[in-house]
């Protein structure tokens, strides 16, 4: 069964400061990936997502993530945290016709202190 | 646009009772789906439908029935409430495994 990890249930970072958020999956093939990201008492948001092609990808709010297929490795960053950016990352990863559905991550929580 | 909503926002149940929670999205999505959120451990597919008439289990789909009569709407039925289904309880829907799936407020359920 294929398995989502994010290995850092929390980050503090301050303001001005660059992020870098973690994730690894477990699955033979290469899936469809994603970040999502919760605010607080929110439902979830699509950060970015990862099909094939350029293993950088850029999403919103100032968001990119990099695939490295030898790492299994989906990883969220931002060069510069605004206090906004304070909320849950989640990664999902899908298995596309397999089964159209998303297993997530256990989500970080990123603080922004000023 | 609403997107997707979902009613009711919050819900106090007693251990037995049962409740419905309706999903409803206006995009015209094929895909809907429920999922449940617990600290620490992300969010846990329940059931899921393809398509209007269908739906599917999911990861944890034990003590929970969904329908989904109308392309429109996803319900989301507890027979019989247990504390264990104290969560926050997420609908979402896409229009394909690699569109993305857009997710309602979510429901705050606690069974007493």
């Amino acid at each position: 069964a294929q398995s989502v990890t994010q290995p850092d249930i929390h980050i503090t970072v301050s303001e001005g400061a660059s992020l870098e958020l973690r994730c690894n999956y477990s699955y033979g093939a290469t899936p469809y990936l994603f970040w999502y990201v919760q605010s607080p008492g929110q439902g979830l948001q699509l950060l970015l997502k990862y099909f094939s092609g350029d293993t950088l990808v850029q999403g919103i709010k100032g968001f990119e993530a990099e695939f490295k297929r030898s790492q299994s490795s989906f990883n969220l960053r931002k060069p510069s945290v605004h206090w906004s950016d304070a909320a849950e990352y989640f990664c999902a990863v899908g298995l596309g016709a397999a089964g159209n559905k998303l297993t997530f991550g256990g989500g970080t929580r990123v603080l922004v202190k000023p | 646009n609403a997107g997707v909503t979902q009613t009711p926002k919050f819900r106090v149940l007693k251990t037995g009772q049962s409740m419905t929670l309706l999903c409803a999205q206006d995009m015209n999505h094929e895909y809907m789906y429920w999922y449940r959120q617990d600290p620490g451990m992300g969010l846990r597919l329940i059931h899921y439908s393809v398509g209007e008439g269908t739906t599917a289990k999911g990861e944890v789909p034990d003590g929970y029935n969904v329908s989904r009569l109308k392309k429109q709407n996803f319900l989301l039925g507890l027979e019989s409430a247990a504390p264990s289904q104290t969560s926050v309880y997420f609908c979402a829907s896409s229009y394909s495994i690699m569109n993305e799936q857009f997710f309602g407020p979510g429901t705050r359920l606690t069974v007493l």
